[in-house]
């Protein structure tokens, strides 16, 4: 069965510095796409960046890049430059292909950051 | 543009009573899928709707059902309320069955007491 694992339950980090968030995966798959949301207080999950399977470089976006390391089945999330803004819940998540053509997303249980002044 | 609305933000219900809970998709968008997030956890995938008939589903009882308009909004109504329904319903919509990126909205919290 597909898992995705976060192993930090929560973070803290300095604004202005970078941190890295963990996210380990196990697929049987050949094609999966991976996910980091960010969900602050109030609710909303808002996607931050995608690496698919067979994508050769580590995606980017802005302040976020994925460091995809597909030996390792791991996905960690880099933010650089932590802003007080950047405080909340991180997942990782990866998309399950269903029959049909039809994909769900499955989440590990996230990470609480935390950036202090 | 708007994005993924859903309504109401808050909820409270007392235990076997049903709920009805609503879903606008981000403009352009076609398919909707609900999640549950108990506190504390991840969201987990309840159904996905697509052309106005349920697609997937994912380990959740009978008791959740749900329903898509043709103008592509969605309702998941859940029956017999549990304590353990207590939860951040979540709904997401994207282009196509196959999109691979989910817009989320900001949930509806459900309490059931």
């Amino acid at each position: 069965a597909q898992k995705i694992t976060q192993t930090q339950p929560g973070m803290f980090v300095q604004e202005k510095e970078a941190v890295t968030l963990d996210c380990t995966y196990d697929t049987s798959d050949q094609s999966y796409g991976l996910f980091w949301y960010k969900q602050p207080s109030s609710g909303e999950m808002i996607f931050l960046i995608y690496q698919g399977s067979y994508d050769e470089q580590n995606a980017t976006e802005g302040r976020y890049s994925l460091n995809f390391q597909k030996a390792r089945k791991s996905a960690n999330l880099v933010i650089s430059a932590s802003q007080l803004g950047d405080s909340a819940m991180y997942f990782c998540a990866m998309r399950e292909s269903l029959s049909g053509g039809y994909n769900k997303l499955i989440f590990g249980a996230g990470t609480r950051l935390a950036v202090h002044p | 543009d708007a994005g993924v609305t859903q309504s109401p933000t808050h909820l409270i219900k007392t235990r076997g009573q049903q709920v009805t809970l609503r879903c606008s998709p981000k403009s352009g968008h076609d398919t909707v899928s609900w999640y549950q997030q108990a506190l504390g956890q991840g969201p987990q995938f309840i159904f996905q709707y697509y052309e106005e008939e349920e697609r997937q589903r994912g380990n959740f009882p009978d008791r959740f059902s749900g329903h898509q308009f043709p103008n592509y909004s969605s309702e998941l109504n859940v029956n017999a309320l549990l304590l353990g329904d207590s939860a951040l319903y979540l709904c997401a919509s994207s282009l196509g069955v196959g999109g691979e990126k989910l817009f989320f909205g900001s949930g509806t919290q459900l309490s059931v007491l």
